[in-house]
Order: C-alpha cells, then sequence, then structure tokens
C-alpha cells in the first residue's frame, strides 16, 4: 500500500512554455500532498503543502505564480510550471501523507527546460 | 545551525560490512523520524518510521533514536551492493504553522563487491 504515482517522469520543454506534473495516490486518499524540488547531490527543498479543497502554502522564496498548485481531489494534486526557463530545470517529487505521520514520495518528474 | 545534520559522505564499504548512518538535530520538538533511501533518480522510499526513543529494527535495517541526545541512526547489516544510494533522514513535528518535515542533506553510500 501507499503508492504514489507522478506523470510524467520526465518532460523537455522550451523555454516560455508551460509544464503540468501530476502526482497521484493510488491506494489511499491523501488531504495533504507535499511538492519538492530536488538539484543534482542535493537533498530535497519543499516548495509547497498541497490541501485537498484550499489554497497551496507555499515555502518562503518559492513564486506562487510561477509553481501552480491545485488539488482538485483527494488523490491528485497537479504541479504547473509557467513560463518555464532553463534554470527551472529540475527534479521534482511530490510526497502524499495518508494516515499518521509518515511520507510516501513519488518516483520524481525531470523537468528539462531548453 | 541547521535543524538536521547530516553527513553527506560519501561512504565506501565492503560488501557484508555493517553501515551506520547518523543525524543530528536541535529542536527538541521533533516527534517523529524516518529514514529514506533515495536511488539516483528515483524519488526517496521511506525505509523506517519511529516515534519514540530506542531500536527498531527491521530485516537487515535497525533504526536507533536518542532523543536526549537528539541523535539517530540508521544501521545497515551485511550491506550489499543493491543497497548502494542515498540516505535521509527525517524529523517531523507540529507547530503552529502545522505540521513539518525537515530532511537531512542525505549521506551517498556505496558498497563494493
Amino acid at each position: 500500500g501507499a503508492v504514489v504515482s507522478q506523470h510524467p517522469s520526465w518532460v523537455i520543454c522550451k523555454s516560455g512554455t508551460s509544464v503540468k506534473i501530476e502526482c497521484r495516490s493510488l491506494d489511499f486518499q491523501a488531504t495533504t500532498m507535499f511538492w519538492y524540488r530536488q538539484f543534482p547531490k542535493q537533498s530535497l527543498m519543499l516548495m509547497a503543502t498541497s490541501n485537498e479543497g484550499s489554497k497551496a502554502t507555499y515555502e518562503q522564496g518559492v513564486e506562487k505564480d510561477k509553481f501552480l498548485i491545485n488539488h482538485a481531489s483527494l488523490t491528485l494534486s497537479t504541479l504547473t510550471v509557467t513560463s518555464a526557463h532553463p534554470e527551472d530545470s529540475s527534479f521534482y517529487i511530490c510526497s502524499a501523507r495518508p494516515w499518521g505521520n509518515e511520507q510516501y514520495f513519488g518516483p520524481g518528474t525531470r523537468l528539462t527546460v531548453t | 545551525q541547521k535543524e538536521v545534520e547530516q553527513d553527506p559522505g560519501p561512504l565506501s564499504v565492503p560488501e557484508g560490512a555493517i553501515v551506520s548512518l547518523n543525524c543530528t538535530y536541535s529542536n527538541s520538538a521533533f516527534q517523529y523520524f524516518m529514514w529514506y533511501r533515495q536511488y539516483s533518480r528515483k524519488g526517496p522510499e521511506l525505509l523506517m518510521y519511529t516515534y519514540s526513543s530506542g531500536n527498531k529494527e527491521d530485516g537487515r535495517f535497525t533504526a536507533q533514536v536518542d532523543k536526549s541526545s537528539k541523535y539517530i541512526s540508521l544501521f545497515i547489516r551485511d550491506s550489499q551492493p543493491s543497497d548502494s544510494a542515498t540516505y535521509l533522514c527525517a524529523m517531523s513535528a507540529w507547530n503552529t504553522g502545522g505540521f513539518k518535515t525537515i530532511f537531512g542533506a542525505g549521506t551517498r553510500l556505496f558498497v563494493k563487491a
């Protein structure tokens, strides 16, 4: 149990375009999902906490208008990188908390902006 | 001072060795402690989850928490090349801003055949 999926696993886009990443909890409902960003050989950086039915809570320094988060249902959260630039290239990982306090992570999405 | 300190390594050991991975923390409010394993270009996988001081064992893995010293460890017995990965410690607490989880920087482990 506690499986989280992400789609796509890898995406290449041109500078100035927008990219949507989906995060799904497959066998549980998650009222809270988290979005992280990870640069090579670095740890996870929390971008925002996504709560079903309400606005996401963004960490300091994360641009709300650039990283749009929608938590439309108890099993789906989406992250849209708007007007992507090469510096947005990174590994984006979502996680969900099904019960208790532990988090389960998705496999990650590698974004490359050219 | 970071809330969670973890030596990034890399740590290189021969196959069969006992591996000890550690994290220290400064916030005594942390109540829940986790260890994740992350292979290259993959999402972290939850290995161990504990919420009290003491030891918790699962197969070749033992998680140890010492709240008085603010120190947690993960031991891997009979290490295998497939254990080569980055290991992240994480700890959580409820505060006025909600439920927060802080991750360590991760320790890169290489197990040589």
